[in-house]
């Protein structure tokens, strides 16, 4: 069975970081590219981040590109998400998702609450 | 890297059909046939029901259905149950392992 667990949420001030982790179980984890999605209270999903199986290659959304950064550890089946320089509006619960080879998002974990507020 | 355009709601009685529009652009939706369906209940994850524009993951009811033509994909959903009120976020691949989610579609069963 797939398990995506996420961790390391919580309350944050603006402008500190925070990092987020995801527990991947299941399936080969160092197969397929991962992703995090967000979701700000009430709102719809926001795609954040991706990297590929190997972690070379990374993106990002225009609305985090330079203040996150996404890794991975094969070795230890996780996915991570550095924050830095949180805003308010990133206020939101962090999905971690797995992505199909057919360029889907398959299984997502149950995510993680990141609230940043002063 | 802007949102794709779906109706804020959508509604039907039990047993009858309803259909979610999803309007992008020539860079996502009408450049990839990699457009999937998201079915997300209150207070849970996301689940796939649709992936490749039409295609089902296995355990999805076939009431679900999906389509392309041009920009805009759709979702419907027939024989409506109660079970199947819920928000609704298409998402598309958009090139360079980039992706976009639709705007969300509450569905209402009557």
């Amino acid at each position: 069975e797939v398990q995506l667990v996420e961790s390391g949420g919580g309350l944050v001030q603006p402008g500190r970081s925070l990092r987020l982790s995801c527990a991947a179980s299941g399936f080969t984890f160092d197969d397929y590219g991962m992703h995090w999605v967000r979701q700000a209270p009430g709102k719809g999903l926001e795609w954040v981040s991706g990297i590929s199986w190997s972690g070379n290659n990374v993106v990002y959304a225009d609305s985090v590109k330079g203040r996150f950064t996404i890794s991975r550890d094969n070795a230890k089946n996780s996915l991570f998400l550095q924050m830095s320089s949180l805003r308010v509006e990133d206020t939101a619960l962090y999905y971690c998702a797995k992505r199909s080879p057919e360029r889907s998002f398959d299984y997502w974990g149950q995510g993680a609450l990141v609230t940043v507020s002063s | 890297q802007s949102a794709l355009t779906q109706p804020p709601s959508a509604s039907g009685s039990p047993g009858q059909s309803v259909t979610i529009s999803c309007t992008g652009t020539s860079s996502d939706i009408g450049g990839y046939n990699y457009v999937s369906w998201y079915q997300q209940h209150p207070g849970k994850a996301p689940k796939l029901m649709i992936y490749e524009v039409s295609k089902r993951p296995s355990g999805v009811p076939d009431r679900f259905s999906g389509s392309k033509s041009g920009n805009t994909a759709s979702l419907t959903v027939s024989g409506l149950q109660a079970e199947d009120e819920a928000d609704y976020y298409c998402s598309s691949y958009a090139g360079t392992n980039n992706y976009v989610f639709g705007t969300g579609t509450k569905v209402t069963v009557l």
